[in-house]
């Protein structure tokens, strides 16, 4: 079974500045999709950024960005010049690359930005 | 284009009781999927509908059911409540093929007394 691991249940960082959110899974696949889902008080869930694992290259979505370790098994978020409307519960995800699979969430990470 | 929508947004059940749970996919969309999300945790997978059937179900017992309608609507039913129940219910849809981006309703609070 496919497993998501995120070791940092609560960060911080100031205003403009830049943070990193890490993420680890666990699967025995070689083919599937990651991503970053945010969560703000309104309880929807946001996509922030998806890679796909046979891809080299990390993602990049404006000031958000991916660093991919496929072989370490690692998919850590940058989030560059924060702003406010950044904090919210950040999601890693996982999900099989074949069919409509199910999502795997790690258990978040409550981002705070300090003005 | 409106996105997935659910109701009720927030409801109240007492133990024992019975809840139906709605949701309205994306337009173009026609797979379904529910999660249950407790306080201070990550989203849990419940099952996913398409073709009006159940695909897939997670770790969820029996007194999880659900149903999808041929305009890819769907319902949660959940029976015989436990407090443990309480949490929010999320409503996921997509479009049929790998690959495809999966988008979430604002969800349905449910709180058991």
């Amino acid at each position: 079974a496919q497993t998501v691991t995120q070791s940092q249940p609560e960060m911080s960082v100031q205003e403009a500045e830049t943070v990193t959110l890490s993420c680890t899974y666990d699967t025995s696949e070689s083919d599937y999709y990651l991503f970053w889902y945010k969560q703000p008080p309104s309880r929807q869930m946001i996509l922030v950024i998806r890679q796909e694992a046979y891809k080299q290259q990390n993602a990049t979505e404006n000031r958000f960005s991916v660093n991919f370790q496929k072989a370490a098994k690692s998919f850590s978020l940058k989030i560059s010049d924060s702003q406010l409307g950044d904090a919210a519960m950040y999601f890693c995800a996982y999900r099989r690359s074949f069919g409509n699979e199910k999502l795997t969430f790690g258990t978040g990470t409550r981002l705070t930005i300090i003005p | 284009d409106a996105g997935v929508t659910q109701s009720p947004t927030h409801l109240i059940k007492t133990r024992g009781q019975q809840v139906t749970l709605r949701c309205s996919p994306k337009s173009g969309h026609d797979t379904v999927s529910w999660y249950q999300q407790a306080l201070g945790q990550g989203p849990q997978f419940i099952f996913q509908y398409y073709e009006e059937e159940e695909r897939q179900r997670g770790n969820f017992p029996d007194r999880f059911s659900g149903h999808q309608f041929p305009n890819y609507s769907s319902e949660l039913n959940v029976n015989a409540l436990l407090l443990g129940d309480s949490a929010l219910y999320l409503c996921a849809s997509t479009a049929t093929g790998a690959g495809n981006t999966i988008y979430f309703g604002e969800g349905s609070w449910l709180t058991v007394v």
